[in-house]
């Protein structure tokens, strides 16, 4: 059972362009959470999705960044027009349900964004 | 004042040395709480989760003061292994996780 994968594990993008983060789920886990750790701080929390419905998308800033989950396929986490202060690492999470706290949720080994 | 707030470090602990780590939080209805360990660029991973009783799962000991808001980790014997980050989980409550993360406490096991 293979655990919540992230791809690409680094990624380089210059000023301006996009990034796509995606996230696979555990199997069985229709539950994902993205969270962004930048240097020397904690993870914060960005978006809860659950298939096809995103749920909560207060971390998440305003302009720039998407997430979706859809119906067949892993997670994406979309950035546009990247600019120094989204590198970072960004991990995702999931769960098996609603509710599931820490000893439910499992993470991924993130991805690595450097905007250069 | 943050809602989760930990010392970030480093620690710097002798092998076999016992250390304690604090964490506080704001929110008074928390509902429950966790300790992860980070190791450097790795992911988070639960470490143990903490429980009104307190819990012990080895050398690691777990405590939870609601009166004062604070959650502890006691590291007994440590080792050069339990070098890496541990943050601090609170889960505020609510219909789905929404979990908050401490910056980390930092500790460095030295020979």
């Amino acid at each position: 059972n293979a655990g919540v994968m992230q791809n690409p594990r680094h990624l380089v993008r210059r000023r301006g362009q996009e990034a796509r983060l995606r996230c696979s789920p555990m199997k069985g886990h229709s539950h994902v959470y993205w969270y962004r750790q930048l240097p020397e701080e904690g993870l914060k929390f960005m978006v809860y999705l659950q298939k096809e419905n995103i749920i909560d998308e207060s971390g998440m800033p305003k302009e720039r960044f998407s997430a979706e989950f859809p119906k067949e396929g892993p997670s994406i986490l979309r950035i546009q027009q990247v600019v120094r202060g989204d590198s970072a690492a960004y991990f995702c999470a999931s769960s098996p349900r609603e509710g599931a706290a820490g000893t439910e949720a499992f993470f991924g080994q993130g991805t690595r964004l450097t905007v250069v | 004042r943050k809602e989760v707030e930990q010392d970030p470090g480093p620690f710097n602990v002798p092998e076999g040395a016992t250390v304690a780590f604090n964490c506080t939080y704001s929110n008074s209805a928390s509902q429950s709480f966790f300790w992860y360990r980070q190791d450097c660029r790795k992911e988070p991973k639960l470490l143990m989760s903490v429980y009104s009783s307190g819990n012990e799962d080895g050398r690691f000991t777990a405590q939870l003061n609601r009166a004062s808001q604070y959650i502890s980790l006691l590291i007994r014997d440590s080792k050069l292994s339990d070098s890496a980050t541990y943050l601090c989980v609170v889960n505020p409550g609510g219909g789905y996780q929404k979990v908050t993360f401490g910056i980390g406490t930092k500790l460095q096991v030295i020979p």
